[in-house]
């Protein structure tokens, strides 16, 4: 089955610093790349998603690389705010109600 | 985006008992997924749910301990049986939207305490 691998575990920036969270995955099928934050007490929210057809997504300060080739995927946030401050997983899925394998999550601390 | 309503939201048990948790969707959805996840860690996926047939299970999880229902569309419902405190989790369910842009949504969560 899939394997999704993430680091690092935990991440501390400075405000307005940006931080890079990368992923890999071990099924080639996986076609599909979800990005989920997860705030304290909450569930997870997906923030942004790609697709094994698109190398790059953006979302004002988010975006997400895909090297599919290499079996890469990476979330950047630029001009980090203390609101980034959460808990971030990434994904893989085969798509087409597929299930989704979670990495083991980024503890990313933005600091004033 | 689908809404979905999870309850009971927190629920402290006697070892030995069991629990059934309710999700609701608000649109039908060909799949929904339960999940469990401990204090720190990431989400683990206890099995999926298709209307009309028998779940399907991850390795370590077995319809006995987590038997779930799935009798529409909408709805389903995952029981953890006679429990212990290992079984002290938070249980989120989760549905594919079967949009690629709107992903799958989650629950709010049980937060499960077996005492």
């Amino acid at each position: 089955g899939e394997n999704v691998e993430q680091h690092p575990s935990t991440l501390s920036v400075q405000e307005g610093d940006s931080a890079v969270i990368k992923c890999t995955y071990s099924d080639s099928a996986s076609n599909y790349f979800p990005w989920y934050k997860q705030e304290l007490g909450k569930r997870p929210q997906l923030i942004i998603d790609i697709r094994s057809n698109v190398g790059e997504k953006k979302d004002q300060r988010i975006a997400v690389t895909l090297n599919k080739t290499a079996k890469h995927f990476s979330l950047h946030i630029t001009e980090t705010q203390p609101e980034d401050s959460a808990v971030y997983f990434c994904a893989a899925s085969l798509g087409g109600y597929q299930k989704v394998t979670f990495g083991i999550g980024t503890k990313l601390q933005v600091i004033p | 985006s689908a809404v979905i309503s999870q309850k009971p939201s927190r629920d402290i048990c006697q070892r030995g008992t069991s629990l059934t948790i309710q999700c609701q969707v608000d649109s039908q959805v060909t799949m929904m997924f339960w999940y469990r996840q401990q204090p720190g860690q990431s989400l683990t996926l206890i099995a999926t749910a298709n209307q009309g047939s028998e779940a399907t299970y991850e390795s370590g999880f077995v319809i006995d301990k987590f038997p779930i229902s799935r009798p529409n569309l909408t709805f389903s419902t995952l029981t953890v049986s006679n429990m212990s405190p290992e079984d002290s989790s938070i249980y989120l369910c989760s549905v594919d939207q079967g949009e690629w842009s709107h992903g799958y949504t989650f629950g709010s969560g049980t937060r499960l305490t077996v005492v």
